[in-house]
């Protein structure tokens, strides 16, 4: 079945250290692919995309993400994580030929301790 | 920037009631969507629009309808609460133009006693 995989549900990291989040697609094309993040009581915001090119996407408040084809992942990753970073991360992904239609990874909850 | 506004940011309804969520976007987009969010499952698709009378069900529809009579307005209808509607439900809008990205609104927290 077409899918979209967060294996992490919760993930705790040390204020400065580095932080990798998984997320792994199951369709046939490459599809759109999207990180975004929601803080406590928000909506969604986006952190970057990837629709083509360059596998390495920036993204803002310093993270960045990678496209990897042969693994059908997207792992988001960022160098340094700050106290703010605490929140819900959600991949997804807009299936080629999708008709636009965004699907969400189950989300993975980022605890930063000090 | 694009704004999508959700009319409510908490409801409280009981068991039963017609209950309407109302999202409106100001950036002319063709696309909107609404979701519903629960711990551990994400954001689950109920109903799309690619423009006004036109709608596509999602993953999830059973239990909801939708309107969009002006291209602006999307609204979701619950007919009949249940509690198993209680839930964090979140509006979305996409221009069909270019590879943009999706917009979301700040949510309406639904509980349906």
């Amino acid at each position: 079945a077409q899918s979209v995989t967060q294996p992490d549900i919760h993930i705790t990291v040390s204020e400065g250290a580095s932080l990798e989040l998984r997320c792994n697609y199951s369709y046939g094309a490459t599809p759109y692919l999207f990180w975004y993040v929601q803080s406590p009581g928000q909506g969604l915001q986006l952190l970057l995309k990837y629709f083509s090119g360059d596998t390495l996407v920036q993204g803002i408040k310093g993270f960045e993400a990678e496209f990897k084809r042969s693994q059908s992942s997207f792992n988001l990753r960022k160098p340094s994580v700050h106290w703010s970073d605490a929140a819900e991360y959600f991949c997804a992904v807009v299936p080629s030929g999708g008709y636009n239609k965004l699907i969400f990874g189950a989300g993975t909850r980022l605890a930063v301790h000090p | 920037d694009v704004k999508v506004t959700q009319s409510s940011r908490y409801l409280v309804k009981r068991t039963g009631e017609k209950v309407f969520l109302e999202c409106v976007q100001d950036m002319d987009h063709e696309n909107m969507f609404w979701y519903r969010q629960d711990p551990g499952l994400g954001l689950r698709l109920i109903y799309f629009s690619y423009d006004v009378k036109m709608k596509e069900k999602g993953d999830i529809p059973e239990g909801y309808s939708v309107s969009r009579e002006k291209k602006e307005r999307f609204s979701l209808i619950l007919e009949s609460a249940s509690t198993n509607q209680t839930s964090m439900y979140l509006c979305a809008s996409r221009s069909r133009r270019g590879l943009v990205g999706y917009t979301f609104g700040s949510g309406t927290r639904l509980t349906v006693v």
